[in-house]
């Protein structure tokens, strides 16, 4: 059964600081790997996708890296803005013993971070 | 082009009582996901519903039960409530049955059961 564990849980850091939030994972045999950001109360909105043959994607200030051999990736925001303020979900497809055909995601629990001005 | 759509927005009802939950599909998208997701928790997969057939389960009982309709929209009814189904119920679309592909989720529909 694959199982995805976010650390930390909740973070809290200057405006304008670098930070990085981490996910593991404990079957690498994924399909790929979604970084979500949701708002109190509110929908989850994709913020990067990684394929399962690819190492990294950046959008803007973020950048997430995928390493599937051990079961990790990261979530890097640059220079950190109270808009950032949110819970970020880490979820993967596949890796499920028997293989699945279909995309089930399997989620985190979060982190939940504040940046204050 | 639309994003997801979920219906209602906040419903309470009480132990026992049924409800429907709607979702329609981002333009597009033939693939319907739905996650139930507790409070403080990660979303938790519930099925999956691909051109109108069941595509996958999680593990919830079977009086979680869903419709997908050809228009690609797609239902989520849950009968003999339980104080536990309290939660915020996500739908997401895709586009085809593959597992590469990004997922697009809605609002969300809040439920409360008293």
């Amino acid at each position: 059964k694959q199982e995805v564990t976010q650390i930390p849980a909740a973070l809290s850091v200057p405006e304008g600081e670098n930070l990085v939030l981490n996910c593991s994972f404990t079957d690498s045999a994924i399909y790929n790997l979604q970084w979500f950001r949701q708002d109190p109360g509110k929908g989850l909105t994709s913020l990067l996708l990684i394929q399962s043959s690819q190492r990294e994607q950046t959008s803007g200030r973020l950048n997430a890296s995928l390493d599937k051999s051990s079961g990790r990736s990261t979530l890097y925001i640059a220079a950190s803005q109270p808009g950032d303020s949110a819970t970020y979900l880490c979820a993967v497809i596949g890796g499920n013993a028997g293989g699945t055909s279909y995309g089930k995601l399997t989620f985190g629990q979060g982190t939940i971070l504040t940046v204050h001005p | 082009e639309t994003g997801v759509t979920q219906s209602p927005t906040h419903l309470i009802k009480t132990r026992g009582q049924q409800v429907t939950l709607r979702c329609s599909s981002q333009s597009g998208h033939n693939t319907v996901s739905w996650y139930q997701q507790a409070l403080g928790q990660g979303p938790q997969f519930i099925f999956q519903y691909y051109r109108e057939e069941e595509n996958g389960r999680g593990n919830f009982p079977p009086r979680f039960s869903g419709l997908q309709f050809p228009n690609y929209s797609s239902e989520l009814n849950v009968n003999a409530l339980e104080l536990d189904d309290s939660a915020l119920y996500l739908c997401a679309s895709s586009s085809g049955q593959g597992s590469y592909n990004e997922q697009f989720f809605g609002p969300g529909t809040r439920l409360t059961v008293l």
